[in-house]
């Protein structure tokens, strides 16, 4: 079946830092590929997307590469702010699945000033 | 702007009380889901609505139910909450032929149960 890998945290950064977060997947069909960011007490926002091999998603300031060859697609941001934090989750969705999304378990992100 | 909605944001029920959730989307989208998700866990799909095909999980227990009386609008009822049915439940939509299927979510409802 489909699954989603990625790292646990929390992750705790000081203001203006480079942020990574790492997602692998495993998919039977070939997958467009998501990150979501969840702000406390809310619901899940769109972060990016990409659809294909090599495509790089990208908003504010945010960017993963759909990796084909390693099955990755890894979000980066170079100078994370106080108002990054929030929980991350990367996820996929296989067309052939009725478009429902696998998601992995979610990487909390904490920002200090 | 088109959206989806979740009212009420947050809802509070007794043990045993059935509650009812509501969703609505001017996205005109014609699939329709529901999720439960704890704690910033990942969320959990209960079930979801292709047009007016209804589909269940394998795993959503029987004491959760849902309608879709239109394309707009789809409900979850909880026909006797337990204290572990505490959670948000987040309502998503997505629409055939989107070319990545993504999935737009409400702001959700926090369910406490008492």
């Amino acid at each position: 079946g489909d699954s989603v890998t990625q790292m646990e945290g929390p992750v705790t950064l000081s203001e203006e830092a480079f942020l990574t977060i790492n997602c692998t997947y495993t998919a039977t069909g070939y997958p467009s590929l998501f990150w979501y960011v969840q702000y406390p007490g809310e619901g899940l926002q769109l972060l990016l997307k990409a659809t294909k091999a090599d495509d790089k998603g990208s908003n504010k300031g945010f960017e993963a590469t759909y990796r084909k060859e390693t099955t990755s697609f890894h979000l980066e941001k170079g100078s994370v702010q106080v108002s990054d934090s929030a929980v991350y989750f990367c996820a996929l969705s296989v067309q052939a699945a009725g478009n429902k999304l696998t998601f992995g378990g979610g990487t909390r992100v904490l920002v200090k000033p | 702007d088109a959206m989806v909605i979740q009212n009420p944001r947050y809802q509070v029920t007794q043990f045993g009380k059935p509650v009812t959730l509501s969703c609505s989307q001017t996205l005109n989208h014609n699939v329709m889901y529901w999720y439960q998700q704890k704690s910033s866990q990942a969320p959990k799909l209960l079930f979801h609505y292709y047009d007016k095909d209804f589909n269940n999980e394998a795993d959503t227990p029987d004491n959760f139910q849902s309608r879709r009386p239109n394309t707009s609008f789809c409900f979850l009822d909880i026909r006797s909450p337990g204290l572990g049915d505490a959670a948000m439940y987040l309502c998503a939509t997505s629409r055939e032929g989107l070319a990545a299927y993504e999935q737009y979510f409400g702001p959700g409802t926090r369910l406490t149960v008492t």
